[in-house]
């Protein structure tokens, strides 16, 4: 079975950190992988989106890496701020119904 | 600029009553999806459709179905609700091709059985 594991769970940061959040995914077989930001009550946005012939993609603060052989993902946040908090999830396309495979987020605060 | 828009947004069912959960999305995109979220389960797919007229099953579909006839539409049906099926649930889509390009989510239908 398909996993996709998203380490820790939860992190608490204070403002201004640069930080990294880590996703890792089983079999290779991948056609992109996406990091999602939910916030409580609200559905998921997508932040990123890196194609398996990327290495990497950035967006304002945000750079979201691809290591396939390792099969391993990082967002990297810099420059935290507050209104970063959310629950952050990655998800690796390539599921064998074609869909996305979701791991379980990483729950961030960045506090004042 | 509604993107994908679910109703409705709450409900409480009793055990064994029916309900239709409609997903409308408005950028033409040829792939619907439907989520459902639960604490430390995650998101799981529950039935997607590649068109108009095509449904599938995903990951946990028992209890549920699923119509597709209009591209923009996508219902999601309980036929006997169960207190298993409380649960958030999320519609999403996106343009294609098949399992590539970013994936847009609805704002969660939150639904309680008793």
């Amino acid at each position: 079975k398909q996993e996709v594991t998203q380490i820790p769970a939860a992190l608490s940061v204070p403002e201004g950190e640069n930080l990294v959040l880590n996703c890792s995914f089983t079999d290779s077989a991948i056609y992109n992988l996406q990091w999602f930001r939910q916030d409580p009550g609200k559905g998921l946005t997508s932040l990123l989106l890196i194609q398996s012939s990327q290495r990497e993609q950035t967006s304002g603060r945000l750079n979201a890496s691809l290591d396939k052989s390792s099969g391993r993902s990082t967002l990297y946040i810099a420059a935290s701020q507050p209104g970063d908090s959310a629950t952050y999830l990655c998800a690796k396309g390539g599921g064998s119904q074609g869909n996305l495979i979701f791991g379980k987020g990483t729950k961030l605060s960045v506090k004042p | 600029n509604a993107g994908v828009t679910q109703t409705p947004k709450f409900r409480v069912l009793k055990t064994g009553q029916s309900m239709t959960l409609l997903c409308a999305q408005d950028m033409n995109h040829e792939y619907m999806y439907w989520y459902r979220q639960d604490p430390g389960m995650g998101l799981r797919l529950i039935h997607y459709s590649v068109g108009e007229g095509t449904t599938a099953k995903g990951e946990v579909p028992d209890g549920y179905n699923v119509s597709r006839l209009k591209k923009q539409n996508f219902l999601l049906g309980l036929e006997s609700a169960a207190p298993s099926q409380t649960s958030v649930y999320f519609c999403a889509s996106h343009l294609g091709p098949w399992n590539t390009g970013e994936l847009f989510f609805g704002e969660g239908s939150r639904l309680t059985v008793l």
